[in-house]
């Protein structure tokens, strides 16, 4: 089956702790996509990449970090400069050139306690 | 201003009930615009895509009035598997990337 997929589901961690979301998709789609949403507003872009090896700061990449090695994974890492890490969040994909449609993985739920 | 404000509900209407949401878009550049539902606590899921004037598809209609900067969306004949959080979406090509600027979402609750 082709899809997205994002691990852990749950994700519990202490204040300053460090922690890297997992993202992998097998539809073989250039253009990756972190995202993160938060109660009673739209999902709001962290970080994206058309291409392996490069990527862009989306509207709220402070305290976030990601790396692009290779075309199927795109892993997050929340950092401790990251204000407010608990969120829900999503990762997508979509065909780079002509990719008005994103797919989405399942989310993880990150809880910093 | 958002770029891209919606109600935010809840709407709470009885199966078999035809139900409409509204959208309004600030960025006049926007090219195309899409309807994502959400289920609670997963991930959102592409319901339409609406292109020109609008289209249809089953008991879904999606219009768009770009003179207004206004998309809508109206389902009938409302089935309990229709609640869901709907979130309007603008799609805008910006600097050679393929941007999504999505709304707050609208909740919808279908009763018996």
């Amino acid at each position: 089956d082709g899809g997205i997929t994002q691990s852990p589901k749950y994700l519990f961690r202490k204040e300053g702790q460090n922690v890297t979301l997992s993202c992998e998709q097998n539809l073989n789609h250039d253009a990756m996509y972190w995202y993160r949403q938060d109660p009673g507003q739209g999902l709001r872009l962290i970080y994206y990449s058309q291409i392996v090896n490069d990527f862009q700061k989306g509207d709220i990449a402070e305290g976030y970090s990601v790396s692009r090695e290779k075309k199927e994974s795109f892993p997050l890492t929340v950092t401790s400069a990251q204000k407010n890490p608990t969120a829900f969040y999503l990762c997508a994909s979509s065909i780079a050139k002509t990719g008005t449609e994103q797919f989405f993985g399942p989310g993880t739920r990150l809880t910093v306690l | 201003r958002k770029e891209v404000e919606q109600d935010p509900g809840p709407f709470n209407v009885p199966e078999g009930a035809t139900v409409a949401f509204n959208c309004t878009y600030s960025n006049s550049a926007s090219q195309s615009f899409f309807w994502y539902r959400q289920d609670c606590r997963k991930e959102p899921k592409l319901l339409m895509s609406v292109y020109s004037s609008g289209n249809e598809d089953g008991r879904f209609t999606a219009q768009l009035n770009r003179a207004s900067q206004y998309i809508s969306l109206l389902i009938r004949d409302s089935k309990l598997s229709d609640s869901a959080t709907y979130l309007c979406v603008a799609f805008l090509a910006e600097g050679g990337y393929n941007k999504l600027i999505f709304g707050a979402g609208t909740r919808l609750a279908v009763h018996p």
